[in-house]
């Protein structure tokens, strides 16, 4: 099966903007998922597709993706920014899905 | 309002049989592919297994293959995981999640997990 590849922590100062990077083979066949998570709590899509948010999900949150290489983007970074954010897609080689392994974001 | 709500965790020993439930409401439950994804603690989330919606196709992650059994029930808008054999490995939070996949303009499909229950704990210890 494939594998996504993300930093493992990345931090940002409060109000800047951050960018979250995922890699992997399935990226060049389909969209990577953006999901948030907060200590305790289940995941939340935050992203998915070319660039689409679901409901409520605060315009500062963006995607990106080119080659093998998936982008989430947070402009202006807010407190409650912070948590853990996975990257998921379908998986090329087998299975149907393969996850990130996470990137714990720290708002400074 | 659309909900998954998992149960039947708890403390087993290894070995041993648990069988996970997933109630989903507030959406046509028969349409819908659905997931079991588990995360064991301090750790990332880990695809466990996958139902296409009328429960004919069906994936297992390699550890679990052979030990666990996805199925769902559409009459009763519910996703089951039997898991047997269970090693300490095992311990995780196993979470239900929604399938969606869309295109626009018949373009691209875009495949994501939109709807999440809370979680079920899941422990295998002696």
């Amino acid at each position: 099966s494939s594998e996504l590849t993300q930093d493992p922590a990345v931090s940002v100062a409060l109000g800047q903007t951050v960018r979250i990077t995922c890699q992997g083979d399935s990226l060049r066949s389909y969209y990577a998922s953006w999901y948030q998570q907060k200590p305790g709590q289940a995941p939340v899509l935050v992203i998915y597709g070319k660039n689409n948010r679901p409901s409520g999900i605060p315009d500062r949150f963006s995607g990106s993706s080119s080659g093998n290489t998936a982008s989430l983007t947070i402009t202006g970074a807010q407190a409650e920014d912070e948590a853990d954010y996975y990257c998921n897609s379908r998986d090329s080689s087998g299975n149907p899905w393969v996850f990130g392994g996470g990137t714990k974001l720290t708002v400074l | 309002e659309v909900q998954l709500v998992e149960s039947g965790g708890g403390l087993v020993q290894p070995g041993g049989s648990l069988r996970l439930s997933c109630a989903a409401s507030g959406f046509t439950f028969s349409s819908y592919e659905m997931n079991w994804v588990r995360q064991a603690p301090g750790k990332g989330l880990e695809w466990v297994s996958y139902t296409s919606s009328s429960g004919n196709t069906i994936y297992y992650a390699d550890s679990v293959k052979g030990r666990f059994t996805i199925s769902r029930d559409n009459a009763k808008n519910s996703l089951y995981l039997q898991m047997n054999s269970l090693r300490a490995e095992d311990t995780a939070v196993y979470y239900c999640a929604r399938e969606t996949s869309i295109t626009f303009g018949g373009g691209p499909y875009y495949y994501y997990m939109d709807v999440w229950g809370k979680g079920t704990t899941v422990t295998v210890s002696s």
